[in-house]
């Protein structure tokens, strides 16, 4: 079946635009998780949704950083004035309960 | 703060030895991951282990966990170039109301022929 998607695959923005990233789960996943990969910081967790809610936002890095999951699917994180260090692979995850994370193909996000 | 560290981060190997990855964390988990990442593509997951004694294999790639010792090991059996990858380990706490994966280094493995 089909897995998550992502998009877009790449975005390159000027510094201090808004920016948003749209993930769509694997049908019948209740779980959805945002996390980025950057050089420096490596794999970090962002948030975690439990259908719509989100019971855990401790990864958001600043309040620049928001993300909401409507209908229980589709989930969209959006970065408010953008800065260089947001540069990284952002990538979502979904899961059935207490069963393996599947990550979609991520969104290269490059600030100049 | 749950932390989890992998060793070693960068491993060459020949084509046919063996070899190990170890990935150690901090706290009690519920649960732990392994995952491979090819270069410019995103996370495949690899084994999901549940429970304090529990071995996973497929093909040339075997897993375990050890809960007691908050350790798990990535075992390379008779390596071949397409095993060339780098290999996470990611820790869960099921305990309150997060899900989130706490991932390790990575270790980037480059098998030789």
């Amino acid at each position: 079946g089909a897995g998550v998607s992502q998009s877009p695959s790449n975005k390159v923005t000027e510094k201090g635009k808004d920016v948003e990233l749209r993930c769509d789960p694997i049908s019948g996943h209740t779980a959805l998780y945002w996390y980025r990969q950057s050089l420096g910081q490596g794999l970090e967790f962002l948030i975690y949704f439990q259908g719509n809610s989100a019971p855990d936002k401790s990864g958001l890095p600043s309040d620049r950083f928001s993300a909401e999951r409507t209908g229980g699917s589709v989930s969209t994180l959006t970065i408010q004035r953008t800065q260089q260090e947001d540069s990284a692979v952002y990538l979502c995850a979904s899961s059935s309960p207490n069963q393996a994370q599947y990550f979609g193909p991520g969104t290269r996000l490059t600030v100049t | 703060e749950l932390k989890v560290e992998q060793n070693p981060l960068f491993l060459s190997m020949q084509e046919g030895k063996n070899y190990t990855i170890y990935c150690n964390y901090s706290t009690t988990s519920d649960r732990l991951y392994w995952y491979r990442q090819d270069p410019g593509k995103s996370l495949e997951s690899l084994f999901v282990l549940l429970s304090n004694g529990a071995v996973k294999q497929e093909g040339r790639l075997m897993a375990s966990l050890d809960t007691k010792a908050r350790l798990s090991t990535l075992h390379i059996t008779a390596a071949v170039h397409d095993l060339s990858a780098t290999y996470f380990c990611a820790v869960a706490n099921y305990g309150g109301a997060t899900n989130k994966l706490i991932f390790g280094t990575g270790t980037l493995l480059a098998v030789q022929p």
